[in-house]
């Protein structure tokens, strides 16, 4: 079973300029997540897929980010126009969903290899 | 807002003697997730813990869920190069399904 995976594994843009990090979860997971973790800090929620749609995107620091996940498969996040603070690592993660019983619980994050944005 | 909070920050053993990091919540958790990146790599998945006073193990390393379900631990045993890697502690998020993680414990191990 082929694991999460990101492209591109490297980035390094100028400051004022857009860029797109693309994630394919694992086939079948409806959950997928994006993180980031700057300058070796704790990993920061981001924004959380059910599916195509947004199930809480608390985590977004501005509007300079858009992420979307057409058709429920892939997501691309968009940093436009990057600043120097966007720098870290991005990573996307993926997971089942389990319905029990009415509810809805959730197991582990599968997190594919990260994307290194530096902005400069 | 929801916090979890992982000390040390940093740890330094040499091979053979014994590790421990700690993780607490500022809240109630449900369960609580514990992830393992090496240097350079991505958080790998090592375990959940749901129940109170949960006690895990896995080869050497030792997973414990605090009673009140706030903290949690995970110590390791004679270690050897194999465990360097940063370990973070991961709660729910309030709305589900987000991991709010811990800063993390890096660990370095001297032959």
């Amino acid at each position: 079973e082929a694991g999460v995976t990101q492209f591109p594994s490297h980035s390094v843009i100028e400051k004022g300029q857009t860029v797109t990090l693309r994630c394919d979860p694992i086939s079948g997971h409806d959950n997928l997540y994006w993180y980031r973790r700057v300058m070796g800090k704790e990993i920061k929620f981001l924004l959380h897929f059910v599916k195509e749609s947004k199930q809480d995107e608390s985590g977004m620091p501005n509007n300079r980010f858009l992420a979307e996940r057409t058709g429920g498969t892939y997501s691309t996040l968009k940093v436009q126009p990057a600043e120097l603070e966007d720098s870290g690592v991005y990573f996307c993660a993926s997971s089942q969903r389990l319905g029990l019983a009415g509810f809805s619980s959730y197991n582990e994050q599968f997190f594919g290899p990260g994307t290194r944005l530096t902005v400069l | 807002g929801q916090q979890v909070m992982q000390i040390p920050q940093y740890q330094h053993v040499q091979e053979g003697e014994d590790f421990t990091t700690y993780c607490n919540s500022s809240t109630t958790l449900s369960n609580i997730q514990w992830y393992k990146q090496r240097p350079g790599g991505h958080p790998v998945f090592l375990i959940q813990l749901v129940k109170s006073g949960e006690v895990k193990k896995q080869k050497r390393l030792t997973f414990q869920f605090g009673e009140a379900k706030k903290n949690s631990s995970l110590h390791i045993t004679a270690t050897q190069t194999t465990d360097v890697g940063t370990y973070f502690c991961a709660g729910p998020g309030n709305q589900g399904g987000k991991l709010i993680f811990g800063q993390g414990t890096e660990l370095s191990v001297k032959p």
